[in-house]
């Protein structure tokens, strides 16, 4: 059963557009909302996160909005850059006291210029 | 600050072997945790240390184990190797009470089973 749904797959955007990752949950236990980024050859890194209790977080140029109703939130990356083509994944932690991240399937990113 | 570290960075094993993996986390960070990355499941949970106690188990065969020793480095062992069981192995540690428990993950070791 897959608790975290990520979309899309792959994604190509033009140097200086806006990519959207989108992710959606079933567990309402989950309580902190990661994003990790991924080159090839190394370990994911943490991007950016937030908890339920927010809607929206920035950080640069990267946002994270969260519609805890409906279950789903979702990275922005505005102004893209060829430096951002990567693997993005969105994780979900449930409760606090566990490191334990369920992640997405990923989503290949491709910053053309 | 050293990030995590993971040896070795490939390994190539037949099936039927056992393999042993070995993770040092950031110093002054006490959970340590392993996951398994593939191209079809993506990161899935193996298992979750703080302080030489497992907390956690993911939905792994008990081929899959694990352990932490005293100064919080981690090993994880899989016996009996399957050719499923080619993967990126990740590690994990995080410090209990930091920041959001932010994870840092090493590079991983990438295991191939022939």
């Amino acid at each position: 059963q897959q608790q975290v749904k990520q979309s899309p797959q792959s994604l190509i955007v033009q140097k200086g557009g806006i990519s959207i990752i989108n992710c959606a949950y079933e567990n309402t236990a989950f309580d902190y909302f990661p994003w990790y980024q991924q080159f090839p050859g190394k370990g994911p890194a943490l991007l950016i996160a937030i908890r339920p209790d927010v809607s929206e977080k920035k950080e640069g140029r990267f946002t994270i909005s969260f519609n805890k109703s409906a279950k789903q939130f979702s990275l922005h990356i505005m102004d893209s850059q060829p430096g951002d083509s990567a693997t993005y994944f969105c994780a979900a932690r449930r409760g606090a006291g566990s490191y334990q991240l369920t992640f997405g399937k990923g989503t290949k990113l491709s910053v053309i210029p | 600050k050293a990030g995590v570290t993971q040896t070795p960075r490939y390994l190539i094993k037949t099936r039927g072997q056992q393999v042993t993996l070995s993770c040092s986390p950031i110093s002054g960070h006490r959970s340590v945790s392993w996951y398994q990355q593939t191209p079809g499941q993506g990161l899935q949970f193996l298992f979750e240390y703080f302080s030489e106690t497992q907390r956690n188990k993911g939905n792994f065969p008990g081929r899959f184990s694990g352990r932490q020793f005293s100064n919080s480095r981690s090993e994880m062992n899989v016996s009996t190797l399957e050719l499923g069981d080619s993967a990126l192995y990740l590690c994990a540690s995080s410090f209990k009470g930091g920041a959001q428990n932010i994870q840092y993950f090493g590079a991983g070791t990438r295991l191939s089973v022939l």
